[in-house]
Formats: C-alpha cells, structure tokens, sequence
C-alpha cells in the first residue's frame, strides 16, 4: 500500500520568511495529493491540493509543486504570517477516491513575530 | 463549513466496554471515512464506506467495526476498548471520485482508562 513520508517535523521561521516542507509517496498509481492545515484542537481542513497531472499550483502566499518521476511533492508558504502557525499535513491518494487518503506524520510550522 | 457532526465529542470509557462513535452528514454525500490521530502519526485511515451497506478496511481497522444504513450516518464501533485506542477521532466525507476534496468533522476524543 501506500507510504507517505513527511519532513520536517518541526519548522521555526521568522515572520516574512519562506516555508518549504516536503513528502514523498511510494505507489505511482496515487494521483491526488492534498495538503491539510490543523490549528491546535481544530479539524482538519484543506488549503490546497494537486492532481498528478499538474506539476505546480499557487493559491495567493501558498504553492505546490510535484514530481511524479522522483515520487515527491512540496508545499511552499511565503511571507508567512503567525496566523500561519499549525501543524501541516500532506497526504496522497489512490484510484482517485480523494476521500481515501494516506497521510504524512505532520509538519509543526511556528512563525516567530 | 461542510455538515458533518460527531458525537459525542469527549468520552471516557474503561477498558473492556463497547463504545460507538457516530458521524452525521447533511451533505449527501456518497463516501466516509474514520481515521485516528496520534502524536507521530498523522491521521491513518480504519475504516472507509463507498455507499449505504458498503464498507472496507482502512490501515488500521484491527478493534474497530462500522456499518452506515443510511447516507447520512456512519458509526465506528470499538467492541471492546482498550488503552492502545486512547486517541482522538477524525470522520471525513468527500463527494465522488470527480470532486474529491475530503472535509473533516470536528473530532471525538475518546480515552480508554
């Protein structure tokens, strides 16, 4: 089945910085890839996602690039802001049953005013 | 926010007890899905269901039964709970296999003493 592996695990920036984190899915036929962002004692909730035949999306501060050949995908924040403080979570889907995921263990972003 | 409603939303139970969890939905939607969430390892999937009276087993699913009999409610059963299933639980719906964007109930955190 499918793996997903998630770095890092912890992320400090200072505000204005960038954020890159990164995870790699193991099965080829995942063609969804989703990236959650879940405030402390929140739900999880979608900020943006990617299917497998688009190599990049941008969604104002927020981007995501994947490469199918190498099996990764990456979420890039820009001048990032404290309200972007969370914990960030990639995951990756088979058969197209977005619903079905496979997550990465979780990214604890902290911006530092 | 999508319609999707756990209940209850805190329990304490004793290790040996039957618990259930229940998700509504006011969405219509065709697919569900419990996952868990544990420090260190993001949210991993028990069970899923693709319809009414149709389900199947996620990563994790050893302990835990479901069974939804309606579109609107699926129940995820621990049969007899125990301490490794202390953890906080996540229902999610998404619509179809075209629009797949998974939304997240509010949690249940359930702990097993």
């Amino acid at each position: 089945g499918e793996n997903v592996e998630q770095h890092p695990s912890t992320l400090s920036v200072q505000e204005g910085d960038s954020a890159v984190i990164k995870c790699t899915y193991s099965d080829s036929a995942s063609n969804y890839f989703p990236w959650y962002k879940q405030e402390l004692g929140k739900r999880p909730q979608l900020i943006i996602d990617i299917r497998s035949n688009v190599g990049e999306k941008k969604d104002q501060r927020i981007a995501v690039t994947l490469n199918k050949t190498a099996k990764h995908f990456s979420l890039h924040i820009t001048e990032t802001q404290p309200e972007d403080s969370a914990v960030y979570f990639c995951a990756a889907s088979e058969n197209n049953q977005g619903g079905k995921l496979i997550f990465g263990q979780g990214t604890e972003l902290s911006v530092k005013p | 926010d999508a319609g999707i409603t756990q209940s209850p939303r805190h329990k304490v139970t004793e290790t040996g007890t039957p618990v259930t969890l229940r998700c509504h939905q006011t969405e219509n939607h065709r697919y569900m899905y419990w996952y868990r969430q544990d420090p260190g390892h993001g949210l991993r999937l028990i069970h899923y269901s693709y319809g009414v009276k149709d389900t199947d087993k996620g990563e994790v699913s050893d302990g835990y039964s479901v069974s939804r009999s309606k579109t609107e409610d699926f129940l995820l059963t621990l049969e007899s709970a125990t301490s490794s299933q202390t953890s906080v639980y996540f229902c999610a719906i998404s619509e179809s296999t075209v629009n797949t964007e998974a939304f997240f109930g509010q949690g249940t955190r359930l702990t097993v003493v």
